[in-house]
């Protein structure tokens, strides 16, 4: 089946410093690709819609400049938090749809756990 | 998309059968009811979905009212493994929209 691989599953680092988390669809190609962020004992919160070829669309109060993300070809979409803080810290995760339909299953990544000191 | 109610949490015995409910009495005809579980520390995982009837694959049932205004997830022999939290979602049909995550019902599963 479909699968939707994320990197790295997990990253520690210092404040202030920036990430980049990769999420790639391994066998199929995907024109949108969702990211959520899920903190703990929460549920998943979309964060933004990834598009290839064209800009991000942002969920209401994620800050865009904060938390870069680039759709640059059809299998893969990469997530860059920006100057990290403490409160970043979060299990962020990628999915994709292998249609464009509504009526399909979407595949999700592993998830990539950030930490920051 | 229409919201969805799950109980918080259930408790099953290991090799019993779980019936996992939803409410969705605001569901539009074009929304597809979808299943995903997640399992502590991974991604969500897809279990099932379904439009008016009901479905079965490898690893659950779903059965749909007829009114469509609630579903269950069936797990025929719950077992360790399948301890996680289920989430009940409507998808539009007619759209690449993303899955809206609400807080799911979290399965204990005892040995």
């Amino acid at each position: 089946g479909a699968v939707v691989s994320q990197h790295p599953s997990w990253v520690i680092c210092k404040s202030g410093t920036s990430v980049k988390i990769e999420c790639r669809s391994l066998d199929f190609q995907a024109t949108t690709m969702f990211w959520y962020r899920q903190f703990p004992k929460q549920s998943l919160m979309l964060m933004a819609t990834s598009n290839e070829g064209s800009k991000a669309t942002y969920e209401q109060g994620v800050e865009k400049d904060k938390f870069l993300i680039n759709h640059a070809s059809l299998t893969l979409s990469t997530l860059t938090v920006t100057s990290a803080h403490p409160e970043d810290s979060s299990f962020y995760i990628c999915s994709a749809p292998p249609g464009t339909s509504g009526a399909g299953e979407l595949f999700f990544g592993e998830g990539s756990r950030l930490t920051v000191l | 998309d229409a919201k969805t109610t799950q109980p918080n949490s259930m408790e099953s015995n290991e090799e019993e059968p779980v019936h996992l409910p939803c409410n969705h009495s605001t569901i539009s005809g074009t929304d597809y009811i979808h299943w995903y579980r997640q399992l502590p520390s991974q991604g969500p995982e897809y279990v099932i979905h379904g439009l008016t009837s009901n479905v079965n694959n490898r690893m659950a049932s779903l059965a749909i009212a007829e009114d469509r205004k609630s579903s269950t997830l069936i797990l025929h022999r719950a077992t360790l493994r399948d301890a996680a939290v289920y989430y009940c979602i409507l998808r539009d049909f007619s759209g690449n929209t993303p899955l809206v995550f609400g807080k799911g019902t979290r399965l204990s599963v005892i040995a």
